[in-house]
């Protein structure tokens, strides 16, 4: 099967700039999970969806960062504006359940200057 | 609050030596702990979960609720498992991730 699919693989921007992540899960998975990871460290939940409802939220900085899964399907993450320690791996995971294993995207590597 | 830790940040072996992996953990309730891997240029992907209680790629994890910790073991290190390793908690639905551990294996 198709794996999880992520763009934009790298991304530049400054700061108090917006960029946006799309993430395409794999079919039929019906949660989906979005991580920070930054450098040195392992990877942090930011939110995650149960088809196209929000499970959880609580680590996502709600001033500006933001999310959505239109359809239960593609979802996209949005940081606006962005700040110097926005640096890093965003990570794409889906799953067909809570408890089931997480399939991951290559990541998009975003640098805030 | 910080519930997996790795104490290692880096780990270096020789190929045919045996290597362990640390991995503690803080949960009151009933934990379930996985250990994924990301070998170079490759997704993170699951290595194995304690519920299955198998082994995977010749790795073996025991869970030791008594000592809070779930670390992760090969007899027989190869060149191919050289990769960065992450122990995970499942907790309130959610996995929380470890800071990882780079290991690498020398011929």
């Amino acid at each position: 099967e198709a794996g999880v699919a992520q763009s934009p693989r790298y991304k530049i921007i400054e700061k108090r700039q917006s960029v946006a992540f799309w993430c395409n899960p794999i079919s039929g998975h019906a949660t989906l999970y979005w991580y920070q990871q930054i450098l040195g460290q392992g990877p942090k939940l930011l939110i995650q969806f149960q088809n196209n409802g929000v499970v959880d939220d609580s680590q996502l900085p709600k001033d500006r960062f933001s999310a959505e899964r239109l359809k239960g399907v593609d979802s996209t993450l949005k940081i606006q504006p962005a700040k110097l320690e926005d640096s890093a791996v965003y990570l794409c995971a889906s799953g067909r359940g809570v408890h089931n294993e997480q399939f991951f995207g290559p990541g998009t590597r975003l640098t805030v200057l | 609050a910080q519930r997996v830790t790795q104490p290692e940040k880096l780990l270096s072996v020789f190929k045919g030596a045996p290597v362990e992996l640390k991995c503690n953990y803080s949960y009151s309730g009933s934990p379930e702990l996985f250990w994924y891997v990301q070998y170079s240029r490759q997704r993170l992907q699951l290595l194995l979960r304690h519920i299955s209680r198998e082994s995977i790629k010749g790795f073996t994890a025991d869970l030791n609720k008594g000592e809070t910790s779930f670390h992760l073991k090969k007899p027989f290190a190869q060149e191919e498992d050289s990769a960065m390793y992450y122990c995970a908690l499942l907790w309130d639905y959610k996995l929380s991730f470890g800071a990882g551990t780079t290991v690498t294996v020398r011929a």
